[in-house]
């Protein structure tokens, strides 16, 4: 499967602790994009990486939240000191990117549903 | 800012009737347009983008969009629906002001599409 690849499928953890999700795009994409869904709505937007630059953050992203893209490969997701309200479904995508909006459309992974107790 | 609307939460079809799913959207500069399609427990599925050029788009599964800039609208159609199809169906923009350069897609609530046998 060549598709985007996230890892775990679910968590399930209690408040307070650290969760950390990985993220592996496409091979050939260098863009990277974080999304947060929770239960009847849509995806809003974390952050985005363009290679292993990150370029752009949500107000959403709080500082216990942190995301990395080291080698402009795979990217990890880590919250820290999780909170209930931090429950939801996390979807990474990535898209290859191009001129006047060409390969602009983004793919995503299945997602990590994370349960905070 | 960019915005989405989807203004209903729900949609019911018979199979074989036609099918449409509506949003309007708000932008700064140029749309970038896509519809998205989510089955339970599973990430997107990109199913139509609109860029430039003919407003009338097509897609995946039989599925086409048309961009109506006068209405600001991009609503999601197919001719004869099938029980398959019913699943949640998201619209999104983005801005392609400054040669589509802000990357953050802004999605619509969703709409749950049910296809009766």
């Amino acid at each position: 499967d060549t598709g985007v690849s996230q890892n775990p499928r679910h968590k399930i953890t209690k408040r307070g602790q650290n969760v950390t999700f990985r993220c592996d795009p496409i091979s050939e994409h260098n863009r990277l994009y974080w999304y947060r869904q929770t239960l009847g709505q849509g995806p809003e937007f974390l952050t985005y990486f363009q290679n292993e630059a990150q370029l752009e953050k949500s107000r959403l992203l709080s500082d216990r939240f942190s995301a990395e893209r080291p080698k402009g490969s795979f990217s990890t997701l880590e919250i820290q000191r999780t909170e209930q309200g931090d429950s939801a479904m996390y979807l990474c995508a990535s898209s290859l990117g191009g001129q006047g909006g060409l390969n602009t459309e983004a793919f995503f992974g299945q997602g990590t549903r994370l349960t905070v107790v | 800012a960019q915005s989405v609307a989807q203004p209903e939460d729900q949609v019911n079809v018979a199979e074989g009737n036609p099918l449409t799913v509506k949003c309007t959207y708000s932008v700064s500069g140029n749309p970038y347009l896509f519809w998205y399609v989510q089955y339970p427990n599973r990430g997107l599925q990109f199913l139509l983008k609109y860029i430039t050029g003919d407003n009338l788009v097509k897609g995946s599964y039989g599925f086409e969009a048309e961009f109506n800039k006068s209405q600001t609208s991009f609503h999601l159609k197919k001719p004869s629906a099938l029980v398959s199809d019913s699943a949640l169906y998201f619209c999104a923009v983005r801005d392609g002001v400054g040669g589509g350069s802000n990357y953050k897609l802004t999605f619509g609530k969703g709409t749950l599409l049910t296809v009766n046998p």
